[in-house]
């Protein structure tokens, strides 16, 4: 199945600087790459999302940019504010065999992002 | 619409006891999913159904879960009987569109097993 590995684990950053955070994945059939933000106690919301036949995409601050060939995906945030402080989780869609959109979303083992004042 | 409705908010059992989680998704969604959160494991998906016909159950731990969506606005995740290593918080997600469309989370369950 599907195995999508993100870093770092834990990243800390002053306000107003940028983030980035990596993730692979092992699928080439995987077409579909969302993120999510989880805030303490909360649940996770999504923030941006990419499909394979876009390279990149921005929303405001946030950015995400796929290279399938290398089969991995980015989350840049510019201009950081304490409130982006969150745990990030990034995810991919594994198509099923037939290529429908029946298949299921793996999602990495998250990144606690601390913005400091 | 109310969002994913998911009830308890926070359940706490003793072990060998059965739980039954509840979900209502918004409606029109025609995807379910059932997720688990803990730290060792992160999020993981235990299920999802669509059009209430479960597709994908691989997640599901072991015999001791089950799930139903006996229709469009409501389904159960069953644990028994609990073990204290099912201790996590439980996400319901519905999406409109399939697993490859935003998923909108409902506010998780918080299970508690002593």
């Amino acid at each position: 199945g599907e195995n999508v590995e993100q870093h770092p684990s834990t990243l800390s950053v002053q306000e107003g600087d940028s983030a980035v955070i990596k993730c692979t994945y092992s699928d080439s059939a995987s077409n579909y790459f969302p993120w999510y933000k989880q805030e303490l106690g909360k649940r996770p919301q999504l923030i941006i999302d990419i499909r394979s036949n876009v390279g990149e995409k921005k929303d405001q601050r946030i950015a995400v940019t796929l290279n399938k060939t290398a089969k991995h995906f980015s989350l840049h945030i510019t201009e950081t504010q304490p409130e982006d402080s969150a745990v990030y989780f990034c995810a991919a869609s594994m198509a099923n065999a037939g290529g429908t959109s029946y298949g299921k979303l793996t999602f990495g083992q998250g990144t606690i992002l601390t913005v400091h004042p | 619409d109310a969002g994913v409705i998911q009830s308890p908010r926070h359940e706490v059992t003793e072990m060998g006891q059965e739980v039954t989680l509840r979900c209502k998704p918004i409606s029109g969604h025609n995807s379910l999913f059932w997720y688990r959160q803990t730290m060792m494991r992160g999020l993981e998906l235990l299920i999802y159904f669509n059009n209430n016909v479960p597709i994908d159950d691989s997640g599901m731990p072991e015999d001791r879960f089950s799930a139903k969506m006996p229709n469009a606005s409501f389904s159960t995740l069953k644990i028994q009987p609990s073990e204290p290593r099912d201790s996590a918080v439980y996400f319901c997600a519905s999406s409109p569109r399939g697993p490859d469309y935003e998923q909108y989370f409902g506010p998780g369950t918080r299970l508690t097993v002593t």
